[in-house]
């Protein structure tokens, strides 16, 4: 079992559609919790990140974490064409070294005009 | 533009050649992270440095591999003996606190 599993998808919705992303990872030691997008044939690039429980909210999108369920949820509301990308959760093992992170497989969203 | 730089962009190879990719990190960060990404995968952790001093190596970074960060600025990540398996993106990211910046990669290609 991998450390934290994604739905790798593919997930196509229509424009100005919510939604909703999802990881569950493992270990119950995980306090920090980002999201990146990447788009095709590109690095990642930090979309949000959250410490501990509870939600985020930047723009159209919001994070959400839930330690006891160890599962995380990233929303995007009126979703655009230009959202169409892969959606990669990651996390630190540890607090002192939050750049060595464990990313889930990714999701890819299209959504379509 | 001051983001992560990473150069090559792409690069082909023959199986059992040497190649070299290097990463020119944003100038104040002092962490260092080397990735590899496979297709329909996320990013896999190599290796990272704190400013000159490679401190930890994880068990993908086969002995054919090696890495350097020079004076604590730009690293190279060289692999040798290069084997259509070291096909992937490797990925560069420098971090401050808790974000890390990623570079657009070095997609390598190995036939």
């Amino acid at each position: 079992q991998k450390e934290v599993e994604q739905d790798p998808g593919p997930l196509s919705v229509p424009e100005g559609a919510i939604v909703s992303l999802n990881c569950t990872y493992s270990n119950s030691a995980f306090q920090y919790f980002m999201w990146y997008r990447q788009y095709s044939r590109k690095g990642p690039e930090l979309l949000m990140y959250t410490y501990s429980s509870g939600n985020k909210e930047d723009g159209r999108f919001t994070a959400q974490v839930d330690k006891s369920s160890k599962y995380i949820s990233l929303f995007i509301r009126d979703s655009q064409p230009s959202d169409s990308a892969t959606y990669l959760c990651a996390m630190p093992p540890g607090s002192s070294n939050t750049g060595k992170l464990i990313f889930g497989q990714g999701t890819t969203l299209q959504v379509k005009p | 533009d001051t983001g992560v730089s990473q150069n090559p962009r792409h690069k082909i190879t023959k199986r059992g050649q040497n190649v070299t990719f290097r990463c020119d990190p944003i100038s104040e960060h002092n962490r260092l992270y080397w990735y590899r990404q496979t297709l329909g995968q996320g990013p896999e952790f190599l290796t990272y440095f704190q400013n000159e001093a490679q401190l930890e190596k994880s068990r993908l970074l086969s002995d054919r591999f090696s890495a350097e960060r020079p004076k604590g600025s730009f690293s190279t990540l060289e692999i040798q003996r290069t084997e259509q398996g070291d096909s992937a993106m490797y990925l560069c990211a420098s971090v401050r606190d808790t974000e890390a910046f990623f570079g657009q990669g070095t997609r390598l290609t190995v036939v």
